[in-house]
């Protein structure tokens, strides 16, 4: 089975803080991706890479960057965190162009932001 | 621009209650991708079904079906004799062909919390 690990289940950080959110899937996926889940808003698309080094940005990418410097590993970095970036956090992978390409994801990580 | 509407923010059914969960998409593409996710209180959100828009066969998988029409814009998900195990939170998605995959650019409604009471 796949396994998309997200390090921390929850986490409470102060206003001004840099954070980082770390994910590692262990089936050789190209594809990462990291979400934001917010209640009444559904799931929203920060960033993915499509490979090492590769990134783009999804819908709300300000105040995020993301760093993916091996396959199995992407990180989210919110360089200077603010209560608005409070929110629960998704990372999901995939194999692109599969005929049955889907995002398998992570437990999620609850970010408090005080 | 690609949007979906799942119009029940939240339903309650009593056990072996059948229930539908709505799910409205639009875009302009002629091939694009529709998922269905389930998410319960564990958190961990599940994969449950794909459908190609090319594709309108509908689905049953054991007490789940799914309905897809795409001449209403519509793929609406059934629970038959819903069970407690079934309380979670139902995100529908979709994600248009032109980004690449199927993956690339999924944009999911605002889910639906379906409680099911024993």
């Amino acid at each position: 089975d796949v396994k998309v690990t997200q390090s921390s289940r929850y986490l409470v950080k102060r206003t001004g803080e840099k954070v980082f959110l770390e994910c590692v899937q262990d089936m050789d996926h190209e594809n990462m991706f990291w979400y934001r889940q917010d209640p009444g808003l559904g799931l929203r698309l920060i960033y993915f890479s499509y490979d090492v080094k590769m990134k783009e940005k999804g819908d709300i990418p300000e105040g995020y960057s993301v760093s993916r410097e091996k396959k199995e590993r992407f990180s989210l970095i919110l360089e200077s965190a603010s209560t608005n970036q409070t929110s629960m956090y998704l990372c999901a992978s995939s194999i692109p162009y599969r005929a049955d390409e889907k995002l398998f994801f992570g437990s999620g990580t609850q970010l408090s932001v005080l | 621009a690609q949007k979906v509407t799942q119009a029940q923010t939240e339903i309650s059914v009593v056990e072996k209650e059948d229930v539908t969960l709505d799910c409205v998409y639009e875009t302009r593409d002629t091939t694009y991708y529709l998922f269905w996710y389930k998410q319960p209180p564990s958190g961990e959100l599940v994969f449950l079904i794909r459908r190609n828009s090319f594709d309108e066969q509908n689905e049953i998988s054991g007490r789940y079906s799914w309905n897809f029409q795409k001449s209403t814009s519509s793929f609406n998900f059934t629970i038959t004799a819903s069970q407690v195990v079934d309380s979670a939170v139902y995100f529908c998605a979709l994600s248009e062909a032109k980004y690449g995959g199927a993956t690339n650019k999924l944009i999911f409604g605002t889910g639906t919390l379906l409680a099911v009471q024993p």
